[in-house]
């Protein structure tokens, strides 16, 4: 049990388009999805907090109108990267929240933006 | 402010046993994680402390002292496969976790 998926796990777009970035929990309700951000060989960064049904709380110098985040419903939340850049090429991860102590993270997007 | 201090990388030999340490200051305390990730692929959870003591499971353990701020990960008959970042995570007041830079793992024949 405990399932997050993501998608797409690749994806290469073209500077300056836009990409959307799928989270589900599969086999659980999820009312709080975290987004991270990697860079290589460093640590995860939080970008966002996601509640379902309510706007995502972003963190300090994330930009909320380039990342755009919506949890639509207990199971789905999306990440869309507006207007992307060379520099937003990174590892993109959603987890999700089943209790307090019990977050599980979806096997990552990697980004190239060209 | 929160913090999250854990060693850049280590290296140890097949067959051995390494330890992992991690000292936390976060606003509150709600528990300590341990992550383990390979090389382009998103972290899977290895253990969570929030009582002082030992938890053993199988060849990992973790342990926590609450009163010095500290953790480490111990890893026994290490194999080859455990070459991997080992990510600490304090999780705050407010159930968030903060995260440690990771300890890259390396192991030699």
């Amino acid at each position: 049990g405990a399932v997050v998926s993501q998608h797409p796990s690749r994806v290469i777009c073209k500077s300056g388009t836009s990409v959307k970035i799928e989270c589900r929990s599969l086999d659980f309700q999820a009312t709080t999805m975290f987004w991270y951000r990697q860079f290589p060989k460093q640590s995860l960064m939080l970008m966002a907090t996601s509640n379902e049904g309510s706007k995502a709380t972003y963190e300090q110098g994330v930009e909320k109108d380039k990342f755009l985040i919506n949890h639509a419903s207990l199971t789905l939340s999306t990440l869309t990267v507006t207007s992307a850049h060379p520099e937003d090429s990174s590892f993109y991860i959603c987890s999700a929240r089943q209790r307090e102590y019990e977050q599980y993270f979806g096997p990552g997007t990697r980004l190239t933006v060209t | 402010g929160q913090n999250i201090d854990q060693p850049t990388e280590m290296t140890a030999t097949e067959g051995a046993i390494v330890q992992i340490n991690c000292t936390y200051q976060t606003s509150g305390f709600n528990g300590l994680f341990w992550y383990q990730q390979h090389a382009g692929e998103a972290p899977t959870f290895l253990s969570y402390n929030v009582l002082d003591g030992l938890e053993e499971k199988g060849r990992f353990s973790s342990f926590l002292s609450r009163s010095k701020g500290y953790s480490y990960l111990l890893l026994k008959e290490l194999q080859m496969k455990d070459s991997a970042s080992y990510l600490c995570a304090g999780m705050d007041s407010n159930y968030q976790l903060i995260w440690g830079a990771g300890t890259k793992l390396i192991i030699k024949p």
